[in-house]
């Protein structure tokens, strides 16, 4: 059974500071990790994507993957209240039919 | 990228009825993937339709409950039949991009009565 692990939250931060998203996987396979955001009321959209070990930035917008400890993380600089949704972490092995979602965490950004 | 319509975007429903949900995407795909979001959950998958071959199903969802169509590379449908207050669910359609993620429709919220 692959599995993907999030801590549900609610995670708070201020707004400006830096909000870390955690996430970790069960299948040392996996190839693929993707991070997703979605807003009250509305469908996932996808955010991010990484698929070697490392950092991968856009924007502000940091993901971080560690398959050796399989671990993977996203980080939102100068957090905005618009920031404020659920993440899900999102990690697949072969194609997008086989992504296995994790429960999210819901992050709140405070003004 | 895709668009993708879903009808309807929400529907209250009784007990023992069923609903067909229609997705339509704006350019052709091989596979659709149906999922369901429970509240206050994450997105479990359903079923995976591919044109001209009977949907695969994951395991814990069976055709009975949840039929689907997919008479084209563009449409599909899931049917929730003989629902009870447990179907209350969002329901999402949605294609993979690029080989490896997947794109989503806006959804459908079903409440069961």
């Amino acid at each position: 059974q692959k599995e993907v692990e999030q801590n549900s939250g609610p995670l708070s931060v201020p707004e400006g500071a830096i909000a870390s998203l955690n996430c970790t996987y069960s299948d040392r396979g996996s190839q693929s990790f993707f991070w997703y955001r979605q807003y009250s009321g509305k469908s996932p959209e996808l955010i991010m994507s990484i698929y070697s070990n490392g950092d991968k930035e856009d924007g502000r917008f940091t993901a971080q993957l560690n398959k050796a400890s399989q671990y993977v993380s996203l980080l939102i600089r100068d957090s905005q209240p618009s920031d404020s949704a659920t993440y899900l972490c999102a990690v697949g092995w072969g194609g997008a039919q086989k992504l296995v979602f994790g429960q999210g965490t819901r992050l709140t950004i405070n003004p | 990228s895709a668009v993708i319509s879903q009808k309807p975007s929400r529907d209250i429903c009784q007990r023992g009825t069923s609903l067909t949900i229609q997705c339509q995407v704006d350019s052709q795909v091989t596979m659709m993937f149906w999922y369901r979001q429970q509240p206050g959950q994450s997105l479990t998958l359903i079923a995976t339709a591919n044109q001209g071959s009977e949907a695969t199903y994951e395991s814990g969802f069976v055709i009975d409950k949840f039929p689907i169509s997919r008479p084209n590379l563009t449409f599909s449908t899931l049917t929730v039949s003989n629902m009870s207050p447990e179907d209350s669910s969002i329901y999402l359609c949605s294609v993979e991009r690029e080989g490896q993620y997947l794109y989503f429709g806006p959804g459908t919220r079903l409440t069961v009565l």
